[in-house]
């Protein structure tokens, strides 16, 4: 089974601070991808990366930057946390096969940013 | 512009009582469809990836098809342990990486009275 991992359940911050959100997948794939999940708004994507090192913007990037530094573990970085991203944060993996299949998703991070 | 739409928001059903969420897109070209099962709190489970017009998959209760404009997510005999946000996503073109994003809808919130 694909396994994505993220790194906490769970997360309280404060205003100004900077936050990693780590994300881990244990299937060798190579899209991965970062969703904020937020009521009535649904998953919306904040970056992804199709290969080591690269990365591209999504729908809402700013206030987040992303890093990949190996082929299994993507990072999301809120450089200067604020209220308004209080939220739940998805990580998300897929194959590039050719086809377009499905992501598979971690257990998310509940973040809260007081 | 929302490329996939969901309906309803919120269901109610009785404990054996059928019925069908429905997941309608707009995407060109379509590439796959996929239906996930979110409960409270974690990430979104895969369920299903129905590929052509006319395809059907099963699973437990569940069955989904898919038609040239949209998808049903048939319960028959619903249980409680089926209450869960249900979200659909279709492969959209993301001009920036130049590659196609699972784009979600922002799902159907079931509950399944005993």
């Amino acid at each position: 089974d694909v396994k994505v991992t993220q790194s906490s359940r769970y997360l309280v911050k404060r205003t100004g601070e900077k936050v990693f959100l780590e994300c881990v997948q244990d299937m060798d794939h190579e899209n991965m991808f970062w969703y904020r999940q937020d009521p009535g708004l649904g998953l919306r994507l904040i970056y992804f990366s199709y290969d080591v090192k690269m990365k591209e913007k999504g729908d809402i990037p700013e206030g987040y930057s992303v890093s990949r530094e190996k082929k299994e573990r993507f990072s999301l970085i809120l450089e200067s946390a604020s209220t308004n991203q209080t939220s739940m944060y998805l990580c998300a993996s897929s194959p590039w096969t050719g086809l377009n299949t499905e992501a598979f998703f971690g257990q998310g991070t509940r973040l809260t940013v007081v | 512009e929302d490329q996939v739409t969901q309906s309803p928001e919120a269901l109610r059903l009785q404990e054996g009582e059928s019925s069908s969420l429905n997941c309608s897109y707009t995407v060109s070209g379509l590439r796959g469809l996929f239906w996930y099962r979110q409960d409270p709190g974690k990430g979104p489970e895969f369920l299903f990836t129905l590929y052509s017009a006319g395809e059907e998959k099963e699973k437990e209760r569940l069955k989904a098809t898919l038609t040239k404009k949209e998808s049903f997510l048939h319960i028959t005999a619903p249980k409680p342990e089926d209450s869960a946000t249900y979200l659909c996503a279709v492969p959209a073109f993301h001009a920036s990486g130049g590659s196609y994003i699972p784009t979600f809808g922002r799902g159907t919130s079931l509950i399944v009275h005993p």
